[in-house]
Order: C-alpha cells, then structure tokens, then sequence
C-alpha cells in the first residue's frame, strides 16, 4: 500500500525556468513532509521540509507547498539550474519515526 | 564533522545465507534508522533505534534485526536471506528522542542475493 506517491518518474526542464515535482499522500495522519534529492551512487540528501501547520515553507531557490484538503504537496525550483538534475523523492511521516517516501520524480534541468 | 559511512559498498550472498551490514552515524547523532530500497522504488522503513533500544518498525518480518551500539554505530542482520531481499540498504542517522526531522543518509550498501 503506497501512502506517499511521485505519479511523475522523470521530468526534463531548460535552465532558469521552473521545475514542479508534485507528490500525493493518502494518510490523513501524515504532519510533517520532507524532500530529499538524490544523486547516483549517494545517499538522499535533505532538501527541505514542511509541516502540517504551514501551506508553504521557502528555502532559497526551493519552496515546498502543502495543500492538506487535497493531500498534495508539491516541490518548486526557481530557477532551475543543471546541478539540480538529480531523483527527488518525497516523504511523510506521523510520529517522526517511520517515514513513508514516494518512488521518486527524476529531474532533468537541460542546458 | 564525519558523515554517516556504511560498509560494505557492495555484497553478494547465496538464498538461506545471513548477512550483516554496519553503518557508523554522523558524529553527535544518537539515532539510527535502516531503509530497503528496492530497484526503482522508494525508501522503505525497517526500523529505528534511539539509544541502543528499537524505537519503531516497519511491515518486515523478524528475519530483519539490528542492534545500536553505544557509539551510537549500528548493524542490521537479515537471516534466511530471500532473492527479494535484493536492494540498496541505507541508513539514516539524527539527532532526536522521537527520530527527527532531518536525517543525513549514507551512500548505501548494494545486497545481491542469488
């Protein structure tokens, strides 16, 4: 039963535009989001996170938005630079203990 | 600061063997969780320890075990080993009594079963 979903496995966008990771949940439980980006041959790298008492939470060039009533959060990226190719993966969690991750969205930032 | 380090890179076991993989947290960290990522899915929990104790598990079954050390180092022994054991093992460590909310991964131990 996959709780956190990536309906999108690859996504390519130009250089200085904006890339939309999006990300669906079905556990109403879940309080507190995180993405992480994930380069070949390392481990996922903390990206950025969001909970439950916020609809968005900014970082730089990253802003996470969560929309409780329908289950989604989504991951922007302003602008969009080829260091950002990489696999982003979501994740959510009730207790802070057991994460739940997506199946990943592979972006593709083309020169 | 030392990042979280897992050993081996790499390992291929035979059906019906044991194995043990060894994950050595960021310095200062006190939790450690392992995660099964199988070929193109997601992270999946196995279980997380907090001071030497197991403070949460996911859906897998006992043949899945660990141990914390008071270094806070940890290990996760799969017995009985099934082909569908196959996948990338990661480990996770932070600093928290109730996990955390940013945990720094190590880069992975690849577990081949044939």
């Amino acid at each position: 039963d996959q709780q956190v979903k990536q309906n999108s496995p690859s996504l390519s966008v130009q250089e200085g535009r904006i890339s939309i990771l999006n990300c669906d949940y079905t556990n109403s439980m879940f309080d507190y989001f995180l993405w992480y980006k994930k380069y070949p041959a390392e481990g996922p790298t903390f990206l950025i996170s969001i909970s439950s008492i916020k609809d968005k939470n900014e970082d730089g060039r990253f802003t996470v938005f969560l929309n409780k009533s329908a289950k989604h959060l989504s991951l922007h990226i302003v602008p969009s630079q080829p260091g950002d190719s990489a696999v982003y993966f979501c994740a959510a969690s009730a207790d802070l203990r057991q994460f739940y991750f997506g199946t990943g969205t592979s972006l593709t930032v083309i020169p | 600061e030392t990042g979280v380090t897992q050993s081996p890179t790499h390992l291929i076991k035979t059906r019906g063997q044991q194995v043990t993989l060894r994950c050595s947290s960021q310095s200062g960290h006190n939790t450690v969780s392992w995660y099964q990522q199988a070929l193109g899915q997601g992270p999946q929990f196995i279980f997380q320890y907090y001071r030497e104790e197991e403070n949460g598990r996911g859906n897998f079954p006992p043949r899945f075990s660990g141990l914390q050390f008071p270094n806070y180092s940890s290990e996760l022994n799969v017995n009985a080993l099934e082909l569908d054991d196959s996948a990338l093992y990661l480990c996770a460590s932070s600093l928290g009594a109730q996990g955390a909310r940013e945990q720094y991964f190590g880069p992975g131990t690849r577990l081949t079963v044939t």
